[in-house]
């Protein structure tokens, strides 16, 4: 089955630096990958959809300076949180669009800014 | 609007059936899709059903779809202590470039 891989699967970092999440399909390439944040005990809140060679699409009240994304080629999308802040901690989850347009979820990863 | 809700919590015995449900307002969904999410985790694919089928059955599970009434649901059937779960329903709609509107989830906890 396909399966999306993230990169780091957590991570703890002091507030005001930038931390990078990547998003890998890694046995099928993505045209359209998606960026979604969790909070504890909450449903996934989509934040943008990321598309190879072209910008980031960002769904209302979502900083697109804040959370910086980048689709570089049809099996990574990155997602840099910029100057992060403790309200920033939270658990972010991609996933990546096959072509028979069925999403499929990268494992997560948790933020915990200090 | 998009609207998805679920029901909050779920238990069952280990070997009995689970139905979560699901009801949805837009009534431009393409698919709706299943998902489980175990603690920590991603989230897994379970099934999904075309907006014009009323039933899918693969192996233990079987999809309900009403659309009429905007309901879907999720039976496991012989539930096992490892079906333990966050299960989220998802829809996703005609137009909308293939974003996904995801439920509130149904906690599902199974004891023995």
């Amino acid at each position: 089955g396909a399966v999306v891989s993230q990169h780091p699967s957590w991570v703890i970092c002091k507030s005001g630096t930038s931390v990078k999440i990547e998003c890998r399909s890694l046995d099928f390439q993505a045209t359209t990958m998606f960026w979604y944040r969790q909070f504890p005990k909450q449903s996934l809140m989509l934040m943008a959809t990321s598309n190879e060679g072209s910008k980031a699409t960002y769904e209302q009240g979502v900083e697109k300076d804040k959370f910086l994304i980048n689709h570089a080629s049809l099996t990574l999308s990155t997602l840099t949180v910029t100057s992060a802040h403790p309200e920033d901690s939270s658990f972010y989850i991609c996933s990546a669009r096959d072509y028979q347009e069925t999403q499929y979820f990268g494992p997560g990863t948790r933020l915990l800014v200090l | 609007g998009e609207d998805v809700e679920q029901s909050l919590f779920l238990s069952v015995r280990e070997g009995d059936s689970s139905v979560i449900n699901c009801t949805y307002t837009d009534s431009s969904s393409t698919y709706l899709y299943w998902y489980k999410q175990e603690p920590g985790a991603g989230l897994q694919l379970l099934t999904y059903i075309f907006s014009n089928m009323d039933m899918k059955q693969d192996q233990r599970l079987t999809v309900l779809l009403n659309k009429k009434d905007k309901h879907l649901s999720l039976r496991i059937a012989d539930t096992q202590t490892g079906d333990s779960a966050i299960y989220f329903c998802a829809e996703s709609i005609t137009g909308g470039g293939n974003k996904l509107t995801f439920g509130t989830g149904t906690q599902l906890k199974v004891e023995l």
